[in-house]
């Protein structure tokens, strides 16, 4: 159980187009996601706290136009990567919080690595 | 805020030898403190975790001790095997709501066969 999905697992765009990455929350209900990014051979850096069925938290230096974030539904969270240019290039990890569970426990997803030309 | 150091950024040790990577943290509020295993391309797996309440905490081969006084905490691996090679991540997190991990650099262990 507690498997979260991520889709594409990896995406290749051209500068200056949009992606979006989803989030799935296979077999339990998440209140909570995360959204974190990855540089290679770096840490997680937090990007943002979505909340279902409200505005996401944005992690200071983080551009919420730049990274829209939805959680329209208990197992489901989108990052949309606007206007992506080669900076953006990087892996995208999420994780969801057990709505049972405060935020304590989370599981992650297998990440989805974005390629910007 | 909280910081989370993490040592040795890389550590290599021969098969069926024992593994210790340290953590240390700033935020004497922080009260949960779990373990990640991040294999290449992959996602985070938690391995362990420890909450302020306990010293120490075991399963199987891994246990994790907590010393809240110098605010640090220690993975131990011990009998490691090739698969147990990968990137591994400490984080720490405050129990105030909305307070969220802060994660170390990490440390990628190497196991030699």
């Amino acid at each position: 159980g507690a498997v979260v999905s991520q889709h594409p697992s990896w995406v290749i765009c051209k500068s200056g187009t949009s992606v979006k990455i989803e989030c799935r929350s296979l077999d339990f209900q998440a209140t909570t996601m995360f959204w974190y990014r990855q540089f290679p051979k770096q840490s997680l850096m937090l990007m943002a706290t979505s909340n279902e069925g409200s505005k996401a938290t944005y992690e200071q230096g983080v551009e919420k136009d730049k990274f829209l974030i939805n959680h329209a539904s208990l197992t489901l969270s989108t990052l949309t990567v606007t206007s992506a240019h080669p900076e953006d290039s990087s892996f995208y990890i999420c994780s969801a919080a057990p709505a049972s569970g405060g935020t304590d426990t989370q599981y992650f997803g297998p990440g989805t690595r974005l390629t910007v030309l | 805020g909280e910081n989370v150091e993490q040592h040795p950024s890389t550590l290599s040790v021969q098969e069926g030898d024992s593994a210790v990577i340290k953590c240390t943290y700033s935020d004497s509020a922080s009260n949960y403190f779990p373990w990640y295993k991040q294999e290449l391309g992959k996602g985070p797996q938690l391995i362990i975790d420890i909450r302020s309440n306990v010293g120490e905490k075991k399963d199987q081969r891994i246990a994790v001790t907590l010393n809240k006084t110098a605010k640090h905490f220690s993975l131990h691996i011990t009998e490691t095997q090739p698969e147990d090679s990968a990137v591994y991540f400490c984080a720490a997190k405050g129990r105030n709501y909305g307070q969220n991990f802060v994660f170390g650099p990490g440390t990628r262990l190497s196991v030699l066969p």
